[in-house]
Protein backbone atom coordinates (compact mmCIF):
# COMPACT_ATOMS: atom_id res chain seq x y z
CA UNK A 1 0.00 0.00 0.00
CA UNK A 2 1.82 3.22 -0.67
CA UNK A 3 2.42 5.79 2.13
CA UNK A 4 4.44 7.80 3.88
CA UNK A 5 6.61 6.99 7.02
CA UNK A 6 8.50 8.82 9.73
CA UNK A 7 10.44 7.43 12.50
CA UNK A 8 11.00 7.49 14.80
CA UNK A 9 7.19 9.22 16.37
CA UNK A 10 8.17 9.96 19.52
CA UNK A 11 12.12 11.37 20.81
CA UNK A 12 13.54 12.60 23.82
CA UNK A 13 16.82 13.68 24.23
CA UNK A 14 19.79 15.72 25.43
CA UNK A 15 21.23 19.19 24.56
CA UNK A 16 24.22 18.54 22.21
CA UNK A 17 23.38 15.24 20.64
CA UNK A 18 23.04 14.33 17.02
CA UNK A 19 19.89 12.82 15.42
CA UNK A 20 18.55 12.03 12.16
CA UNK A 21 14.54 12.07 11.74
CA UNK A 22 13.67 9.45 9.03
CA UNK A 23 11.06 9.65 6.00
CA UNK A 24 10.13 7.58 3.24
CA UNK A 25 7.07 7.40 0.79
CA UNK A 26 6.45 4.62 -1.16
CA UNK A 27 4.54 6.60 -4.12
CA UNK A 28 7.32 7.25 -6.14
CA UNK A 29 7.20 10.77 -5.54
CA UNK A 30 9.20 13.30 -7.17
CA UNK A 31 8.72 16.14 -4.42
CA UNK A 32 9.46 15.62 -0.66
CA UNK A 33 9.45 18.38 1.85
CA UNK A 34 9.98 19.01 5.94
CA UNK A 35 7.10 21.18 7.89
CA UNK A 36 7.81 22.17 12.12
CA UNK A 37 4.68 23.28 13.99
CA UNK A 38 4.60 23.88 17.01
CA UNK A 39 1.23 22.60 18.68
CA UNK A 40 -1.95 24.64 17.22
CA UNK A 41 0.08 26.85 15.04
CA UNK A 42 0.79 27.25 11.51
CA UNK A 43 3.12 24.76 9.47
CA UNK A 44 6.64 26.31 8.81
CA UNK A 45 8.52 25.01 5.49
CA UNK A 46 12.24 23.77 6.68
CA UNK A 47 13.56 21.73 3.97
CA UNK A 48 12.24 20.46 0.37
CA UNK A 49 13.63 18.22 -3.13
CA UNK A 50 12.37 18.24 -6.77
CA UNK A 51 13.91 14.75 -6.54
CA UNK A 52 17.18 12.86 -5.63
CA UNK A 53 20.12 15.01 -5.26
CA UNK A 54 17.99 18.46 -5.47
CA UNK A 55 17.70 20.01 -1.79
CA UNK A 56 16.53 23.45 -1.09
CA UNK A 57 15.93 25.50 2.23
CA UNK A 58 12.10 26.61 3.18
CA UNK A 59 11.51 29.97 4.40
CA UNK A 60 12.27 29.09 7.96
CA UNK A 61 15.51 29.47 8.70
CA UNK A 62 16.44 26.09 10.53
CA UNK A 63 19.80 24.64 11.69
CA UNK A 64 18.85 20.92 10.20
CA UNK A 65 20.03 19.59 6.84
CA UNK A 66 18.50 17.24 4.31
CA UNK A 67 19.69 14.95 1.99
CA UNK A 68 18.39 13.13 -0.98
CA UNK A 69 19.99 10.07 -2.17
CA UNK A 70 16.93 8.00 -3.09
CA UNK A 71 13.82 9.39 -4.34
CA UNK A 72 11.97 7.18 -1.81
CA UNK A 73 14.21 8.61 1.73
CA UNK A 74 14.00 12.02 3.00
CA UNK A 75 15.90 12.57 6.08
CA UNK A 76 16.72 15.41 8.09
CA UNK A 77 19.69 16.00 10.35
CA UNK A 78 20.34 18.16 13.46
CA UNK A 79 24.39 17.87 14.30
CA UNK A 80 23.77 19.57 17.75
CA UNK A 81 20.02 19.61 18.78
CA UNK A 82 18.93 22.05 21.57
CA UNK A 83 15.93 23.52 23.48
CA UNK A 84 14.40 25.51 20.65
CA UNK A 85 14.68 21.97 17.82
CA UNK A 86 11.15 20.97 20.42
CA UNK A 87 8.52 20.89 18.08
CA UNK A 88 6.72 18.52 15.68
CA UNK A 89 8.16 17.64 12.38
CA UNK A 90 5.93 16.96 9.42
CA UNK A 91 7.18 15.19 6.40
CA UNK A 92 5.17 14.93 2.98
CA UNK A 93 5.70 14.19 -0.31
CA UNK A 94 3.55 14.88 -3.90
CA UNK A 95 3.68 14.82 -7.20
CA UNK A 96 3.05 18.65 -8.93
CA UNK A 97 -0.78 19.34 -9.13
CA UNK A 98 -1.99 16.83 -6.69
CA UNK A 99 -2.31 15.79 -3.57
CA UNK A 100 0.51 16.37 -0.98
CA UNK A 101 0.51 13.41 1.75
CA UNK A 102 2.05 13.50 4.99
CA UNK A 103 3.35 11.39 7.52
CA UNK A 104 2.47 11.14 11.03
CA UNK A 105 4.99 13.30 12.41
CA UNK A 106 7.95 13.10 14.93
CA UNK A 107 7.41 14.86 18.09
CA UNK A 108 10.74 16.09 19.17
CA UNK A 109 11.68 17.32 22.79
CA UNK A 110 15.25 18.48 23.62
CA UNK A 111 15.65 18.59 27.21
CA UNK B 1 5.53 33.41 -0.78
CA UNK B 2 3.15 32.76 2.35
CA UNK B 3 -0.45 32.81 1.63
CA UNK B 4 -2.54 34.96 3.68
CA UNK B 5 -5.74 33.62 5.57
CA UNK B 6 -8.81 35.29 7.02
CA UNK B 7 -10.56 34.81 8.98
CA UNK B 8 -7.94 33.08 11.69
CA UNK B 9 -11.00 32.08 14.00
CA UNK B 10 -14.69 30.85 13.10
CA UNK B 11 -17.03 29.47 15.64
CA UNK B 12 -20.21 28.68 14.16
CA UNK B 13 -23.47 25.86 15.25
CA UNK B 14 -24.19 22.91 13.70
CA UNK B 15 -25.66 23.29 10.64
CA UNK B 16 -24.19 26.94 9.75
CA UNK B 17 -22.56 28.00 6.99
CA UNK B 18 -18.81 29.20 6.95
CA UNK B 19 -16.12 30.75 4.09
CA UNK B 20 -12.44 30.90 4.16
CA UNK B 21 -10.39 33.24 2.32
CA UNK B 22 -6.65 32.59 1.36
CA UNK B 23 -4.68 35.34 -1.25
CA UNK B 24 -0.98 35.18 -2.33
CA UNK B 25 0.91 38.14 -3.93
CA UNK B 26 2.32 35.16 -6.66
CA UNK B 27 0.81 34.06 -9.45
CA UNK B 28 0.00 30.69 -9.04
CA UNK B 29 -0.11 26.94 -10.43
CA UNK B 30 -2.26 25.14 -7.60
CA UNK B 31 -4.29 25.84 -4.18
CA UNK B 32 -4.71 23.11 -1.42
CA UNK B 33 -6.78 22.97 1.13
CA UNK B 34 -6.45 20.84 4.26
CA UNK B 35 -7.70 20.32 7.74
CA UNK B 36 -6.13 19.36 10.91
CA UNK B 37 -7.15 18.44 13.91
CA UNK B 38 -5.47 18.27 17.20
CA UNK B 39 -2.58 16.07 17.34
CA UNK B 40 -3.01 14.97 13.98
CA UNK B 41 -1.07 14.90 10.38
CA UNK B 42 -2.84 17.68 8.11
CA UNK B 43 -5.23 15.91 5.78
CA UNK B 44 -6.09 16.44 2.06
CA UNK B 45 -9.40 18.05 1.59
CA UNK B 46 -9.59 20.19 -2.11
CA UNK B 47 -6.98 21.27 -4.88
CA UNK B 48 -7.74 24.08 -7.41
CA UNK B 49 -5.91 23.75 -10.58
CA UNK B 50 -4.95 26.63 -12.76
CA UNK B 51 -7.20 26.62 -15.42
CA UNK B 52 -10.38 25.72 -13.51
CA UNK B 53 -9.63 21.83 -12.77
CA UNK B 54 -10.53 20.43 -9.26
CA UNK B 55 -9.87 17.17 -7.52
CA UNK B 56 -11.35 16.91 -3.68
CA UNK B 57 -13.79 14.80 -1.70
CA UNK B 58 -16.59 15.41 1.06
CA UNK B 59 -19.25 18.22 0.74
CA UNK B 60 -17.06 20.63 0.87
CA UNK B 61 -16.54 23.05 -2.21
CA UNK B 62 -13.93 25.92 -3.05
CA UNK B 63 -13.48 28.79 -5.85
CA UNK B 64 -10.24 29.59 -7.37
CA UNK B 65 -10.00 33.25 -8.88
CA UNK B 66 -6.82 33.32 -11.07
CA UNK B 67 -6.98 36.53 -11.62
CA UNK B 68 -6.88 37.41 -8.23
CA UNK B 69 -4.91 34.91 -6.82
CA UNK B 70 -7.47 34.32 -4.19
CA UNK B 71 -9.49 31.05 -3.10
CA UNK B 72 -12.31 30.23 -1.11
CA UNK B 73 -13.40 27.34 0.98
CA UNK B 74 -17.20 26.88 1.20
CA UNK B 75 -17.96 24.71 3.96
CA UNK B 76 -21.85 24.80 3.91
CA UNK B 77 -24.24 22.93 7.13
CA UNK B 78 -21.50 22.87 8.90
CA UNK B 79 -21.56 19.38 11.46
CA UNK B 80 -19.50 18.64 14.24
CA UNK B 81 -16.62 16.71 12.73
CA UNK B 82 -15.70 20.15 10.52
CA UNK B 83 -13.77 21.46 13.96
CA UNK B 84 -10.07 22.08 13.15
CA UNK B 85 -7.79 24.22 11.63
CA UNK B 86 -7.95 24.65 7.94
CA UNK B 87 -5.04 25.59 5.60
CA UNK B 88 -4.46 26.60 2.50
CA UNK B 89 -1.18 25.59 0.33
CA UNK B 90 -0.25 27.46 -2.69
CA UNK B 91 1.71 26.35 -5.16
CA UNK B 92 3.12 29.56 -7.23
CA UNK B 93 3.33 29.26 -11.04
CA UNK B 94 6.96 29.71 -10.68
CA UNK B 95 8.14 27.16 -7.72
CA UNK B 96 7.56 24.21 -7.02
CA UNK B 97 7.32 24.49 -3.32
CA UNK B 98 3.87 24.26 -1.39
CA UNK B 99 3.98 26.89 1.24
CA UNK B 100 1.15 27.18 3.75
CA UNK B 101 -0.91 29.64 5.05
CA UNK B 102 -1.12 30.54 9.04
CA UNK B 103 -4.39 28.43 9.30
CA UNK B 104 -7.98 29.19 10.17
CA UNK B 105 -9.28 27.52 13.83
CA UNK B 106 -12.56 26.16 13.04
CA UNK B 107 -15.21 25.10 16.06
CA UNK B 108 -18.25 23.64 15.25
CA UNK B 109 -20.86 23.51 18.59
CA UNK B 110 -23.78 21.31 19.12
Amino acid sequence: EADIYQTPRYLVIGTGKKITLECSQTMGHDKMYWYQQDPGMELHLIHYSYGVNSTEKGDLSSESTVSRIRTEHFPLTLESARPSHTSQYLCASSVRGHEQFFGPGTRLTVL
Amino acid sequence: QQPVQSPQAVILREGEDAVINCSSSKALYSVHWYRQKHGEAPVFLMILLKGGEQKGHEKISASFNEKKQQSSLYLTASQLSYSGTYFCGTESSSGYALNFGKGTSLLVTP
